[in-house]
């Protein structure tokens, strides 16, 4: 079993629409979670952490759930400009950042 | 110095040589990691480096990869007789804190495009 398990996608969307990533963890000991963006040949940039709380950044909202080590991205009134590859993220606990990552949902917004 | 430079982008070579591979990181940072990604998956951690010294190693490093940082700042990974199952995008990423903070702060490269044919 994957550390960190998201279903590949792709999710085609038109703009405007509201998307819902999930993604599941295996390591309860994970420490904290990130959703990282990746275009194209591009290297992964961080898009937002993750709190047990829920945080919110403009249109992107992110959820954690401890107790059933899950994890969500809602994304909404999509832009052209979303369209990416969407990598959930868990930091291990083992005295430095060691980053995990899944395999990375692919979004693709039309017009 | 406004982000993690890596150098060569691209690199296509013939399966059984030597490749290295640079990674500069943001100056002020002193933790330092090697990342390798293939296609449809996400990053995988391969080794990290507090200073100079190298205190983790995934088992995907195989004996054929070395890396080096041996003054703190730069370091190199090298892939000895390169294999068709090298060809991947290695990343480098660094950042000024450690723990289970928060990734603020941690930075990647662009990478590095290896195939090997």
């Amino acid at each position: 079993r994957k550390e960190v398990e998201q279903d590949p996608g792709p999710f085609n969307v038109p703009e405007g629409a509201t998307v819902a990533f999930n993604c599941t963890y295996s390591n309860s000991a994970s420490q904290s979670f990130f959703w990282y963006r990746q275009d194209c040949r591009k290297e992964p940039k961080l898009l937002m952490s993750v709190y047990s709380s829920g945080n919110e950044d403009g249109r992107f909202t992110a959820q954690l759930n401890r107790a059933s080590q899950y994890i969500s991205l809602l994304i909404r009134d999509s832009k052209l400009s979303d369209s990416a590859t969407y990598l959930c993220v868990v930091n291990l606990n083992t005295g430095f950042q060691k980053l995990v990552f899944g395999t990375g949902t692919r979004l693709l917004v039309s017009p | 110095d406004t982000g993690v430079s890596q150098d060569p982008r691209h690199k296509i070579t013939k399966r059984g040589q030597n490749v290295t591979f640079r990674c500069d990181p943001i100056s002020e940072h002193n933790r330092l990691y090697w990342y390798r990604q293939t296609l449809g998956q996400g990053p995988e951690f391969l080794t990290y480096f507090q200073n100079e010294a190298q205190l983790e190693k995934s088992r995907l490093l195989s004996d054929r990869f070395s890396a080096e940082r041996p003054k703190g700042s730069f370091s190199t990974l090298e892939i000895q007789r390169t294999e068709q199952g090298d060809s991947a995008m290695y990343l480098c990423a660094s950042s000024d804190r450690g723990g289970a903070g928060g990734a603020y702060g941690y930075t990647f490269g662009s990478g590095t495009r290896l195939t090997v044919v």
